[in-house]
C-alpha cells in the first residue's frame, strides 16, 4: 500500500534539473508532496487532485497521472535551499493516506 | 509554525512505562493524522479522525497504543508498556476535508521525539 518512490537519493549541482517519481498500487485520489529538513517536520510543497493536473511554483512542480497511478515531481535549477528529503503522500478513494520511503536529495554549490 | 501544536517535544521513558502525547490541531480542521516516523523512512500511518470518530487504524498499531480525539479538537496518543521499539518521532497533521470529500493540504506538527531506554 505504500507507494514506490524512485530515486531514493540524488546529487545534483547548483542550476541542476531533477525528477523525482511515485507510483502506487492503488488507485489514487490525490497525491500530496513533501519536502522535510533533518530534525524538522515535513513541509508541505503541493497537492494534486485531478489526473493529468499538473501544479507548481517556483522552479518546483508536478505532474500527475490518475491512469497510471503516478506523480513525478520536477525540480528546475536547483537551489541549496532544495536539499531534503522529498515524500510523496497518496490518497486512496477511502481515504487513507499513505507515504513513501522518501527521495534524498543534495545540492551541492 | 503551521499551526499544529505538539506536546511534549521531547520525551525519554524506561520500556514498560506508558506515556501520552498531545497533538493541538489548526481549530478549523475537522481531520487530524497520526504518524510515526523512524530515521530515514517517511512518515508511518498510524490513525486518522474525522471531527470525533476514529475512522481508521493502521494494522501496525497494535493494542499497546491508543488514541482519542474526544471533542473532536485536540488528539491525544498514549502508549502503553512501551517498548524499544517504539523509539521514533510521532507526528500529527490536521487537515480540512471539505463536503465534497476534497482533501486539503496536510499541515504536520514538530512533532514528539520518543526515545525508550
Amino acid at each position: 500500500q505504500q507507494p514506490v518512490q524512485s530515486p531514493q537519493a540524488v546529487i545534483l549541482r547548483e542550476g541542476e534539473d531533477a525528477v523525482i517519481n511515485c507510483s502506487s498500487s492503488k488507485a489514487l485520489y490525490s497525491v500530496h508532496w513533501y519536502r522535510q529538513k533533518h530534525g524538522e517536520a515535513p513541509v508541505f510543497l503541493m497537492i494534486l487532485l485531478k489526473g493529468g493536473e499538473q501544479k507548481g511554483h517556483d522552479k518546483i512542480s508536478a505532474s500527475f497521472n490518475e491512469k497510471k497511478q503516478q506523480s513525478s515531481l520536477y525540480l528546475t535549477a536547483s537551489q541549496l535551499s532544495y536539499s531534503g528529503t522529498y515524500f510523496c503522500g497518496t490518497e486512496s478513494y477511502n481515504n487513507d493516506m499513505r507515504f513513501g520511503a522518501g527521495t534524498r536529495l543534495t545540492v551541492k554549490p | 509554525d503551521t499551526g499544529v501544536s505538539q506536546n511534549p517535544r521531547h520525551k525519554i521513558t524506561k520500556r514498560g512505562q506508558n506515556v501520552t502525547f498531545r497533538c493541538d490541531p489548526i481549530s478549523e480542521h475537522n481531520r487530524l493524522y497520526w504518524y510515526r516516523q523512524t530515521l530515514g523512512q517517511g512518515p508511518e500511518f498510524l490513525t486518522y479522525f474525522q471531527n470525533e470518530a476514529q475512522l481508521e487504524k493502521s494494522r501496525l498499531l497494535s493494542d499497546r497504543f491508543s488514541a482519542e480525539r474526544p471533542k473532536g479538537s485536540f488528539s491525544t496518543l498514549e502508549i502503553q508498556r512501551t517498548e524499544q521499539g517504539d523509539s521514533a518521532m510521532y507526528l500529527c497533521a490536521s487537515t480540512l476535508m471539505a463536503q465534497t470529500g476534497a482533501a486539503e493540504t496536510q499541515y504536520f506538527g514538530p512533532g514528539t521525539r520518543l526515545l525508550v531506554l
